[in-house]
């Protein structure tokens, strides 16, 4: 897990606020998936990027969430005006470019809390 | 609509106890079938992918076999630092992302 890096670990934010979530994927990798685990749930697909892309939102609510992944720097999973209901662990994986059955490999995610 | 479903939710095993935890799927064209390990406060962490069915692949204590419709993950004669959620995924054929179970909590008591 060391090699995918998620940050902030946890994140407090009152309702109505923003929360902004970081993801550097491992070296030499292109590609990027969010995923949202909720108590006692599974992990649910978010969103499939590859640099400056969104190749694949399915799993991304319409409204409030959004999601980026520059030419430079770190992928970041953007909730605007949190509500309760969207505390739960967020995970971010990558995977190699190239490579359709390589498996993914998750950081230790983020953990938001809604207040 | 893609589904894997995982059972038992919960497995308490002794040192030792050899058991085996089931995965079980429908997709629409199989890509591969994954299975994870995931500790309290950590992200998955990857153990295996299996492709076809009669595919079998080991790991330590770990062996992992795959048919048409389910998954088995073997634990051969578990030690305590075996205890941790068991997460199995599946991508369908044409897609990128996976569908998870919600897991088995496997205990080890030494």
């Amino acid at each position: 897990n060391a090699g995918v890096m998620q940050n902030p670990r946890h994140l407090v934010r009152r309702r109505g606020q923003e929360a902004r979530l970081r993801c550097s994927p491992m070296k030499g990798h292109s590609h990027v998936y969010w995923y949202r685990q909720l108590p006692e749930e599974g992990l649910k697909f978010m969103v499939y990027l590859q640099k400056e892309n969104i190749i694949d939102e399915s799993g991304m609510p319409k409204e409030r969430f959004s999601a980026e992944f520059p030419k430079e720097g770190p992928s970041i999973l953007r909730i605007q005006q949190v509500v309760r209901g969207d505390s739960a662990a967020y995970f971010c994986a990558s995977s190699p470019p190239g490579q359709g059955r390589s498996p993914l490999h998750f950081g230790n995610g983020t953990r938001l809390t809604v207040t | 609509e893609d589904q894997v479903t995982q059972s038992p939710e919960a497995l308490r095993l002794q040192e030792g106890e050899s058991s085996s935890l089931n995965c079980s799927y429908t997709v629409s064209g199989l890509r591969g079938l994954f299975w994870y390990r995931q500790d309290p406060g950590k992200g998955p962490e990857f153990l295996f992918t299996l492709y076809s069915a009669g595919e079998e692949k080991e790991k330590e204590r770990l062996k992992a076999t795959l048919t048409k419709k389910e998954s088995f993950l073997h634990i051969t004669a578990p030690k305590p630092e075996d205890s941790a959620t068991y997460l199995c995924a599946v991508q369908a054929g044409g897609s990128e992302k996976l569908v998870f179970g919600k897991g088995t909590k496997l205990t080890v008591n030494p």
